[in-house]
C-alpha cells in the first residue's frame, strides 16, 4: 500500500496561521472519514490531535482544527505558539485491505 | 488513568524473532470496546502501522508486514504482544503500542500511546 503524502516541512510565525496538507487517494481519504492527526515531540510518542477528520479530544486546543476535501485531509494551526513546534503525522483507515496507513510526516516549524 | 507499557529486549539478532509485550493499566482489555495496536518509527522517519488485535483475538495486520508478524491477547494479564520473525535492519524503530478506536474504521485513532521501547536489530 502507498503511504499518505504529506509536505515534509511546514513553517509560521508566532500568531500566524499554518496549513499542512495530507495527499491519500480514492480507496482512502477519498471514501473514509475516519483521518486522524498526530503531534510529536523530538523523544515524545505521538499525541491524537484530530480523529475523525475534524473532532478533537479533550484537552486539544481548539487552534487545532482539521478538514477534508476529496483525497485530501488538512490540518489547520491558527494562532501559532513555540510549543506548536513538533512533527505531525496523518493517519487514515484504508479500507478492509490496507486498514491503517500513515503520512510520513511534516516538521512544523515555528520561526 | 490509562496507561500503556512496553517491554521486551532492546537488542535483537538478525534473522531471529523480535518479541515484544503490552501491559495495559487502569482499563480493561476484555471490556471490549478497543482495538488494540502496535505501530513503529524507525530512526529519523515517519510512523507505520504494524497491526491491531481485539480481545477476541481477532487480528489485522499491516500487508507489507503480514507474513511476519503475528499479535495475540492475554485478557488474564491484560497483556498484548507482537512478535515480528526473520527481522532485518530494517525492522530497527521505536515500537509503540496503542489503544485504537472502537470499531473497525476507527483503527487510525490511536489515543493512548505507550512510552516507546527501541529495539535494534544487530548481530
Amino acid at each position: 500500500q502507498s503511504a499518505l503524502t504529506q509536505p515534509p516541512s511546514a513553517s509560521g510565525s508566532p500568531g500566524q496561521s499554518v496549513t499542512i496538507s495530507c495527499t491519500g487517494s480514492s480507496s482512502d481519504i477519498g471514501s473514509h472519514s475516519y483521518v486522524s492527526w498526530y503531534q510529536q515531540h523530538p523523544g515524545k510518542a505521538p499525541k491524537l490531535m484530530i480523529y475523525d477528520v475534524n473532532k478533537r479530544p479533550s484537552g486539544v486546543p481548539d487552534r487545532f482544527s482539521g478538514s477534508k476535501s476529496g483525497n485530501t485531509a488538512s490540518l489547520t494551526v491558527s494562532g501559532l505558539q513555540a510549543e506548536d513546534e513538533a512533527d505531525y503525522h496523518c493517519s487514515s483507515y484504508g479500507g478492509s485491505d490496507t486498514f491503517v496507513i500513515f503520512g510520513g510526516g511534516t516538521k512544523l516549524t515555528v520561526l | 488513568q490509562l496507561q500503556l507499557q512496553e517491554s521486551g529486549p532492546g537488542l535483537v539478532k538478525p534473522s531471529a524473532t523480535l518479541s515484544l509485550t503490552c501491559t495495559v493499566s487502569g482499563d480493561s482489555i476484555s471490556r471490549g470496546n478497543y482495538y488494540w495496536g502496535w505501530i513503529r518509527q524507525p530512526p529519523g522517519k515517519g510512523l507505520e502501522w504494524i497491526g491491531s488485535i481485539y480481545y477476541s483475538g481477532e487480528t489485522y495486520y499491516s500487508p507489507s508486514l503480514k507474513s511476519r508478524v503475528t499479535m495475540s491477547v492475554d485478557t488474564s494479564q491484560n497483556q498484548f504482544s507482537l512478535k515480528v520473525n526473520s527481522v532485518t535492519a530494517a525492522d530497527t524503530a521505536v515500537y509503540y503500542c496503542a489503544r485504537l478506536g472502537t470499531h473497525y474504521g476507527a483503527n487510525s485513532k490511536a489515543d493512548y500511546w505507550g512510552q516507546g521501547t527501541l529495539v535494534t536489530v544487530s548481530s
